[in-house]
């Protein structure tokens, strides 16, 4: 069964950058025609896509974030990476890796639990 | 950036009854639409994908239709495990995408 899990700190301090991983068991990040990004949900509102990778080669990014926003990935620790600098309390939200089935028609159809991280002096 | 609109904000129910969600594309998407489910404390869930396809799991009392700029979420009768916030999101621009703002059913 495909799990994905977030790890990273729930506490920074505005300007300082966030790095969160996603580890994912179940199946290969770099062996499926699937695509691995991040969503995040400030407390009590909507989601937001962060961006997205396939095979940790090609990247997309929310253009709103694309000054700040990186992601990478690890295929031999089957892990990927949110890098998000200059952060600030803006960018307190709950924070969720994803798979996406790698089509228009199809959707996100793993989360993982999530992670919340929290932007305070 | 194509924007979605769903209505209503929030929807109050009782158990039983059929409801009715409604999203508005502010440019067509085609039937690339899907929605997902998030109950309280919990990651969203997919439940439908190309506009109307269920996904894998999801009870056949969930139905989408539309296409273009508008589409609907159906629960033809609410189970106590049905009390949650919907969201559309659009696909037509994938990779990148879009979500809405959510409906909540309580």
């Amino acid at each position: 069964q495909l799990q994905l899990q977030e790890s990273g700190p729930g506490l920074l301090k505005p300007s300082e950058t966030l790095s969160l991983t996603c580890t994912v068991s179940g199946v290969s990040i770099s062996s499926s025609s699937d695509y691995w990004g991040w969503m995040r949900q400030p407390p009590g509102k909507g989601l937001e896509w962060i961006g997205s990778t396939y095979n940790g080669a090609s990247t997309y990014y929310n253009s709103s974030l694309k000054n700040r926003v990186s992601i990478s990935a690890d295929p031999s620790k089957n892990q990927f990476f949110l890098t998000l600098n200059s952060v600030t309390a803006a960018d307190t939200a709950l924070y969720f890796c994803v798979r996406d089935e790698g089509i228009a028609v199809a959707g996100i159809d793993f989360w993982g639990q999530g992670i919340l991280v929290t932007v305070s002096s | 950036e194509i924007v979605l609109t769903q209505s209503p904000a929030t929807l109050s129910l009782s158990p039983g009854d059929s409801a009715t969600l409604s999203c508005r594309a502010s440019q067509s998407v085609k039937t690339y639409l899907a929605w997902y489910q998030q109950r309280p404390g919990q990651a969203p869930s997919l439940l439908i994908s190309d506009a109307s396809n269920r996904a894998t799991g999801v009870p056949a009392r969930f139905s989408g239709s539309g296409s273009g700029t508008d589409f609907s979420l159906t629960i033809s009768s609410l189970e106590p495990e049905d009390f949650a916030v919907y969201y559309c999101q659009q696909r037509s621009t994938w990779p990148s995408f879009t979500f809405g703002p959510g409906t909540k059913v309580d």
